[in-house]
């Protein structure tokens, strides 16, 4: 059975770059990942995508390894707009999704 | 495009009592779902839809009742409201099942006293 694990909370300042992990073990080669950003009384917001190895868009890479156990988000030269709650989801081919509980990141000045 | 929207933004409820949270996209989007959020648990999918007039049950659907006659509208119903359900409602739309970018709405933050 499909799980996805990351941790409760990071810290990071202004201008580093920042990687949250995601741990979901029993994956099949089909199903993908997704990250969501979520700030204080909004809905999730969509980030990235993506089944294997390395996607980039304009604001996040998603780093997914061979043995797809782990996926890492990766947000360059963060700013303090970048605190917020960030969710891993996994979308099984039977359609099922599996969310994470979430990270919840803080960025200092 | 308004994208997804939900009324009411705030509720309190009486345990008991009932009620219909409101959600309408204006994407033409085929796939609808509604979530609750608690505190450390995330997300978890209560009803889903897949078009109109076909609905099936997510991960915790017990006390709810979700409809779909149109394209636009997935209206969440809570049957006899109790504490348990207090929460934060979000409904969401995505153009098919699956591999898709769900698009989320504000949220509904309910209490039930």
């Amino acid at each position: 059975l499909a799980k996805t694990t990351q941790p409760i909370s990071m810290d990071s300042y202004e201008g580093q770059e920042v990687n949250i992990t995601c741990s979901h073990n029993n994956i099949a080669t089909n199903d993908y990942i997704t990250w969501y950003q979520q700030f204080p009384s909004q809905g999730p917001r969509f980030i990235i995508q993506g089944y294997k190895t390395k996607v980039t868009n304009e604001v996040a890479s998603l780093f997914i390894p061979a043995d797809r156990k782990s996926s890492t988000l990766s947000l360059p030269r963060v700013s303090l707009s970048d605190t917020a709650v960030y969710y891993c989801l996994v979308g099984l081919s039977n359609y099922q999704l599996i969310w994470g509980a979430g990270t919840k990141l803080i960025i200092k000045p | 495009n308004a994208g997804v929207t939900q009324t009411p933004k705030f509720q309190v409820l009486k345990t008991g009592q009932s009620m219909t949270l409101q959600c309408a996209q204006d994407m033409n989007h085929e796939y609808m779902s509604w979530y609750r959020q608690d505190p450390g648990m995330g997300l978890r999918l209560i009803h889903y839809s897949v078009g109109a007039g076909i609905t099936d049950q997510g991960e915790v659907p017990n006390g709810y009742n979700v409809s779909r006659s149109t394209t636009e509208d997935f209206p969440l119903r809570l049957l006899s409201a109790a504490p348990s359900q207090t929460s934060v409602y979000f409904c969401a739309s995505s153009p098919g099942q699956g591999v898709y970018e769900q698009y989320f709405g504000p949220g509904t933050r309910l209490t039930v006293t």
